[in-house]
């Protein structure tokens, strides 16, 4: 199995600022099969980036990175509905496990 | 544009048995693998089960193996996941997803499932 550990846990900054989130894997990962997915409180996640690129109607200001084992998502500048929980996963083949999250909180 | 409608969670007694239905709609729903993702209160997201388009390819987490059972009715466009044996461990928000070569997506709204005597 493979496991997905996300650092930090929780990164608090301002709007603006730039937000760089990390997915560290077990074992190598396909960039082809690895997405990142935003969870505000209440609502269902979802898809930011997937398979090396950013899913429909998400702003360029999300971008990710990585191959192998570390991965990487970073958002540009900040804006107020960034603010959220960020989740990695790896889906090329069962079982398809979720790193922990990392909270992206106002500082 | 395509869309998840879960439904069928509630309050179910350990030991006790549930089945939670997705309804999808906006896309050719024999053409996608499905799966279910659950979140237990506060928590991260856990991938409980997927299956093929086909409906004749499965896996499950371990967590749930022997006690969860996936499947699907293309002429329905309904994904089901039938649980039993329920534990206090399963008691969270159930989303089914629908699994796309670029992640997972989209999400439905998710059901509640509650796991109390």
């Amino acid at each position: 199995e493979i496991v997905l550990t996300q650092s930090p846990g929780t990164l608090s900054l301002s709007p603006g600022e730039r937000a760089t989130l990390s997915c560290r894997a077990s074992q190598s990962v396909s960039s082809s099969y690895l997405a990142w997915y935003q969870q505000k409180p209440g609502q269902a996640p979802r898809l930011i980036y997937g398979a090396s690129s950013r899913a429909t109607g998400i702003p360029d200001r999300f971008s990710g990175s990585g191959s192998g084992t570390d991965f990487t998502l970073t958002i540009s500048r900040l804006e107020p509905e960034d603010f959220a929980v960020y989740y990695c996963q790896h889906y090329g083949s069962s079982p398809f496990t979720f790193g922990p999250g990392t909270k992206v909180d106002i500082k | 544009e395509a869309q998840l409608l879960e439904s069928g969670g509630g309050l179910v007694q350990p030991g006790g048995s549930l089945r939670l239905s997705c309804a999808a709609s906006g896309f050719t729903f024999s053409n996608y693998a499905m799966g279910w993702v659950r979140q237990a209160p506060g928590k991260g997201l856990e991938w409980v089960s997927s299956i093929s388009g086909s409906g004749s390819g499965t896996n499950y987490a371990d967590s749930v193996k022997g006690r969860f059972t996936i499947s699907r009715d293309n002429s329905k466009n309904t994904l089901y996941l039938q649980m039993s044996s329920l534990r206090a461990e399963d008691a969270a928000v159930y989303y089914c997803v629908k699994g796309e070569t670029s992640g997972w997506f989209p999400w439905g709204q998710g059901t509640l499932v509650t796991v109390s005597s």
